[in-house]
């Protein structure tokens, strides 16, 4: 059973546009949402992250929001660039350890 | 700081034989995680060390597979024997605390 869904599979986004993903989950023991950003043939790499204290986290470009009554959260990619084209992951974790993924967007912004 | 590192980058092999993988963490990470991702689905928690101690084996799938962590330092994951099924993309990570993990570049296990 799947513990995080993530939509959509894929995104085409224009440069200078705003790439918008979104994630939902049911366990409501999961305190530790972090965003993971993937370029072919490398690991996945911490992007941001976020606790369900805050609805809100913003580093750059990047912004996570997050909805706790509606057990969603979304990473925002604002200006979105040629070299953010990549795979981005969001997880959720209730220990910090062990972290459930979703299935991965594949981001493309084109020139 | 070197990052987390696996050995080999790819690796076929045929149903029914051994494949050892091998994950160095970086220096001073007592978190060690074994991740999977089967084509078309999601990366799947496998396992996480505590310096060489197994903390939470409850991704396993099953039996053919033995995870070890010698010393509390490198990490390697046997898959015996291999099934079709065991192709993917195994991925390392490591932590020095909880939270934020460190990946390496992965593992792509093909099994004829």
């Amino acid at each position: 059973q799947q513990q995080v869904k993530q939509s959509p599979q894929s995104l085409i986004v224009q440069k200078g546009g705003i790439s918008i993903i979104n994630c939902a989950y049911e366990n409501t023991a999961f305190d530790y949402f972090p965003w993971y950003q993937q370029f072919p043939g490398k690991g996945p790499a911490l992007l941001i992250a976020i606790r369900p204290d805050v609805s809100e986290k913003k580093e750059g470009r990047f912004t996570i929001s997050f909805n706790k009554s509606a057990k969603q959260f979304s990473l925002h990619i604002m200006d979105s660039q040629p070299g953010d084209s990549a795979t981005y992951f969001c997880a959720a974790s209730d220990s910090g350890y062990a972290l459930n993924f979703g299935k991965g967007t594949s981001l493309l912004v084109t020139p | 700081e070197a990052g987390v590192t696996q050995f080999p980058s790819h690796s076929v092999i045929e149903k029914g034989q051994t494949v050892t993988l091998r994950c160095d963490p970086i220096s001073g990470h007592d978190n060690l995680y074994w991740y999977r991702r089967v084509m078309g689905k999601e990366i799947k928690f496998l396992l996480h060390f505590v310096k060489e101690s197994k903390q939470d084996e409850s991704g396993m799938p099953n039996n053919r597979f033995l995870a070890e962590r010698t010393g509390g330092t490198y990490s390697t994951l046997k898959v015996q024997p291999a099934e079709l099924e065991d192709s993917g993309v195994y991925f390392c990570a490591s932590s020095r605390f909880g939270e934020t993990q460190y990946f390496g570049p992965g593992t792509r296990l093909l099994v004829l």
